[in-house]
């Protein structure tokens, strides 16, 4: 089946740093991803819908010089938590749809920010 | 037997039970409908879905309903097991916008 591969699975960065998230399509090519963002016990937040060779779509209240999103290639998409803070903390979870059905999501990573 | 309610945060059934959990959708312009599983520390897995001309669906041992009249979905989990115990979102979509919107998700846990 379709396979999304997110990578790190974790990270803890200092206040202040930047940290890289990587989402690729492991067997399929896709044009859109999308990220989201979770909190603890509490549902899949949409951030941005990523678009291959064009600007990142932006939800309300989503800021687009923090959340940096680059969808450089039909299998790889980069988000990148720039300054990061202790309120960033959270679980970041990209996705795809390789078909017509359904979409299949990354296995999450985890940003601890100290 | 069989737990039934709307808009459950917590859902508990024995194991061999029927499960039913609920979800209330918003946009009445959403054509497209998920059933997710997210155990912890994971990313959602898809279950099954539904299209908006569909009132029902079937999978292997899971049921989606839909009812679009009053905007509601649910998803039937047959002889519940104990690896069936995790967090159950729905998540609505247009065909045309492409983004997914997720519902407050129900924790289900399934007791021996």
């Amino acid at each position: 089946g379709a396979v999304v591969s997110q990578h790190p699975s974790r990270v803890i960065c200092k206040s202040g740093t930047s940290v890289k998230i990587e989402c690729r399509s492991l067997d399929f090519q896709a044009t859109t991803m999308f990220w989201y963002r979770q909190f603890p016990k509490q549902s899949l937040m949409l951030m941005a819908t990523s678009n291959e060779g064009s600007k990142a779509t932006y939800e309300q209240g989503v800021e687009k010089d923090k959340f940096l999103i680059n969808h450089a290639s039909l299998t790889l998409s980069t988000l990148t938590v720039t300054s990061a803070h202790p309120e960033d903390s959270s679980f970041y979870i990209c996705s795809a749809r390789p078909g017509h059905r359904g979409y299949t999501f990354g296995s999450g990573t985890r940003l601890t920010v100290v | 037997g069989e737990s039934v309610g709307l808009h459950l945060p917590t859902l508990s059934v024995q194991e061999g039970d029927n499960s039913i959990i609920n979800c209330a959708y918003s946009n009445s312009a959403s054509d497209y409908f998920i059933w997710y599983k997210q155990e912890s520390g994971k990313g959602p897995q898809f279950i099954i879905d539904i299209r908006s001309n569909m009132d029902k669906r079937q999978g292997q041992r899971v049921t989606v309903l839909l009812n679009k009249t009053v905007k509601h979905l649910s998803l039937q989990i047959a002889a519940t097991q104990p690896g069936d115990s995790a967090v159950y979102f729905c998540a609505e979509s247009n065909t045309n916008a492409g983004k997914s919107t997720f519902g407050d998700g129900t924790t289900l846990t399934v007791k021996p």
